[in-house]
């Protein structure tokens, strides 16, 4: 049981080149998230997945797209690179989230993270 | 938007010291999540607490919702609890999917 796992761990960009970051998890979660963490700041929320094949925008969308083809999987796209997009990026997920307050599946589990230099 | 502070943002401990870190949120939430940030950058779940209160090993949380606050207890701290402590709360929305992020407290234990 590898939880959430995430590829690559490095990598380096040029401006304008184009990527995919892959995220898979294998605790058969519904939701899917992906975060971007800058200095001395907590993760923001980029993009997140309630089921297969559906996507929504979070906190800080802007020049990054995602698909969900298969419920283990969520990627994360950059079309175009950009120097702001520097950054480290986490991938959670976790159950079908419950409005009850005490829900155990409510609870997000993080992937190691994939740190991105785009120069 | 939920707004998540953190106190205080570092904390400098001798190895052995107690220490209670702080986290207020602005709105009622349905989930309050601690994390641990380690040297390497990787993110560990520590207590899902959207209330009450939970205790693993030497680490201990407190969450009290209706005055919106949940604290971090560390006791007879070691060097290998330094790093980043973040906590976070989410709002469950019809529309809207947030879990934010407070900006952390920074630890250092020093032997």
């Amino acid at each position: 049981n590898a939880g959430v796992t995430q590829t690559p761990k490095f990598r380096v960009l040029k401006t304008g080149q184009s990527m995919t970051l892959l995220c898979a998890q294998d605790m058969n979660h519904e939701y899917m998230y992906w975060y971007r963490q800058d200095p001395g700041m907590g993760l923001r929320l980029i993009h997140y997945s309630v089921g297969e094949g559906t996507t929504a925008k979070g906190e800080v969308p802007d020049g990054y797209n995602v698909s969900r083809l298969k419920k283990q999987n969520f990627l994360l796209g950059l079309e175009s690179a950009a120097p702001s997009q520097t950054s480290v990026y986490f991938c959670a997920s976790s159950h079908r989230t419950s409005g009850l307050l005490n829900s155990p599946y409510n609870e997000q589990f993080f992937g190691p993270g994939t740190r991105l230099t785009v120069l | 938007g939920i707004q998540v502070e953190q106190s205080p943002p570092d904390l400098i401990l001798q190895e052995g010291a107690n220490s209670t870190l702080r986290c207020n949120f602005s709105d009622s939430v349905n989930n309050l999540q601690w994390f641990h940030q380690n040297p390497w950058g990787q993110l560990i779940n520590l207590f899902y607490i959207p209330s009450g209160t939970k205790q693993n090993g030497r680490l201990s949380a407190t969450t009290v919702a209706t005055e919106r606050y949940s604290l971090l207890y560390i006791s007879s701290s070691q060097t290998t609890d330094s790093g980043v402590y973040f906590c976070a709360a989410y709002l469950l929305g019809t529309n809207d999917y947030k879990l934010s992020f407070g900006a952390g407290t920074t630890v250092t234990v020093r032997a």
